[in-house]
């Protein structure tokens, strides 16, 4: 089966800068890759996802990046904030997989005033 | 508005006895999934269904059973049999499989 691995685990950064989170997946067949942010005690969100025909896809501070050929994507926001506080998963699917999403573990980024 | 619904939002179990878990959705999804959170982990798929009175096992389905009578419905029951069930519950829908899930806003089960 699939297997994303996700790094950093956790990640500080001073407000205004970029963050940069990054994930590989095992199996070459996946197409679809979301990212998900969780705040404390709430379910994730979908923030932005990527299907594999696209290497690049922005959404004003964040930004996806695909590179199908090493199996790997990275979640980039920049000009950061207090409230972007939170867990951030990336996943990855494959369309003949009944949509079943495979998470990565998670990455912890807190962002100083 | 359109969303998922889970209930009970804290849920305490006692040694030995089963309890059921709601997640509700009216965002009209054919797919329902539910997934385990453990602290630090990432989520750990249970149980999914693609379409009304159907439904797969996942990856840590043991102790854990389903139903899906309705589409808008996707229960799940923690049983006896399963022996760590203190975990933050997860529902989720999507519209297929190229699609992103829209999460319910979880359930946290403690055994005491």
């Amino acid at each position: 089966g699939e297997n994303v691995e996700q790094h950093p685990s956790t990640l500080s950064v001073q407000e205004g800068d970029s963050a940069v989170i990054k994930c590989t997946y095992s199996d070459s067949a996946s197409n679809y890759f979301p990212w998900y942010k969780q705040e404390l005690g709430k379910g994730p969100q979908l923030i932005i996802d990527i299907r594999s025909n696209v290497g690049e896809k922005k959404d004003q501070r964040i930004a996806v990046t695909l590179n199908k050929t090493a199996k790997h994507f990275s979640l980039h926001i920049t000009e950061t904030q207090p409230e972007d506080s939170a867990v951030y998963f990336c996943a990855a699917n494959y369309n003949t997989n009944a949509g079943k999403s495979t998470f990565g573990d998670g990455t912890t980024l807190t962002v100083k005033p | 508005d359109g969303g998922i619904t889970q209930s009970p939002k804290y849920l305490f179990r006692k040694e030995g006895q089963n309890v059921t878990l709601s997640c509700e959705q009216n965002l009209n999804h054919d797919a329902m999934y539910w997934y385990r959170q453990d602290p630090g982990q990432g989520l750990r798929l249970i149980y999914y269904s693609q379409i009304v009175n159907d439904f797969q096992k996942g990856d840590i389905a043991e102790g854990y059973s389903v139903s899906r009578e309705k589409k808008e419905s996707f229960p799940l029951t923690v049983t006896s049999a399963q022996k760590n069930p203190t975990a933050f519950y997860l529902c989720a829908s999507s519209s297929g499989p190229n699609y992103g899930y829209t999460f319910g806003s979880g359930t946290r089960l403690t055994v005491v």
